[in-house]
C-alpha cells in the first residue's frame, strides 16, 4: 500500500488566494517530513522541510503543519501567484533508515488562475 | 542553487539490451540516489549508495540493477538486460548526509524499453 497519500491529484486556487495541499501518511517510523516542488520535465526541488519534533514551520508565504496523532501534514502557500503553479509532492523520511530513504507521495498539480 | 545532471533526458532501447543511466551528482555530496516513476504513479525509491556500497535498497531494485560510481565520477545506474516494465522516469537524487537531509534531483532520463 501507498505509505504516504496525496488524495487530491489537483486543486485550483485564484490568484491572492490561499493554497492548501494535504498529505497522509501510515509509518509511525517517519521523523522528517517535506514538500517538492516539480514543474513539467524538470527536477522536483525542496521546497521546506520539518522534523517531527515540531508542528508547524513557517518560511514566508509557505508554512508546514504536521498533526503526528492523525498522520497527517499539510502545506498551506498564502497570496498564493501563478508562478506557484506546478506539481507538490509531499515525502516522509523514515528513522533508522541507513540512508536518504524518502517516501513519496504521487503529487497534486496546484493551478493558481490569475 | 546545486544541480544534478542527467544525460540524456530519453533513451529508447531495445528488450534484452543493456542500459546505463548516468548522473553527475553535486560536487561535495556523499549519497546518492535513484527513483524510479512509472507514468502515472508516484516518484518510487530504489536505492541509496554511500562511500562505494549500496546502504539500502528496495524491492524495485531487481538483480538486474547494478549502481556505482568509479573514481568519484558519473553515478550510473546499469540495466542488463532491460525488460518492458523497466520503462519509466529514473531520478537521480544526491545529498551532503545521509539522514534527513536535502534530497537534490536530477530531472530524470525517461527509459523506454521497446
Amino acid at each position: 500500500g501507498q505509505q504516504v497519500k496525496q488524495s487530491s491529484p489537483s486543486l485550483t486556487v485564484q490568484e491572492g488566494g490561499i493554497s492548501i495541499l494535504n498529505c497522509d501518511y501510515e509509518n509511525d517510523m517517519f521523523d522528517y517530513f517535506a514538500w517538492y516542488k516539480k514543474y513539467p520535465d524538470n527536477s522536483p526541488t525542496l521546497l521546506i522541510s520539518v522534523r517531527s519534533n515540531v508542528d508547524k514551520r513557517e518560511d514566508g508565504r509557505l508554512t508546514v503543519f504536521l498533526n503526528k496523532s492523525g498522520k497527517h501534514f499539510s502545506l498551506h502557500i498564502t497570496a498564493s501567484q501563478p508562478e506557484d503553479t506546478a506539481v507538490y509532492l509531499c515525502a516522509a523520511g523514515e528513522r533508522g533508515s541507513s540512508g536518504n530513504k524518502l517516501i513519496f507521495g504521487i503529487g497534486t498539480l496546484l493551478s493558481v488562475k490569475p | 542553487g546545486p544541480k544534478v545532471l542527467q544525460i540524456p533526458s530519453h533513451q529508447i532501447i531495445d528488450m534484452g539490451q543493456m542500459v546505463t543511466l548516468n548522473c553527475d551528482p553535486v560536487s561535495n555530496h556523499l549519497y546518492f540516489y535513484w527513483y524510479k516513476q512509472i507514468l502515472g504513479q508516484q516518484m518510487e525509491f530504489l536505492v541509496n549508495f554511500y562511500n562505494g556500497k549500496v546502504m539500502e535498497k528496495s524491492k524495485l531494485f531487481k538483480d538486474q540493477f547494478s549502481v556505482e560510481r568509479p573514481d568519484g565520477s558519473y553515478f550510473t545506474l546499469k540495466i542488463q538486460p532491460t525488460a518492458l516494465e523497466d520503462s519509466a522516469v529514473y531520478f537521480c537524487a544526491s545529498s551532503l548526509q545521509g539522514k534527513a537531509e536535502t534530497l537534490y534531483f536530477g530531472s530524470g532520463t525517461r527509459l523506454t524499453v521497446l
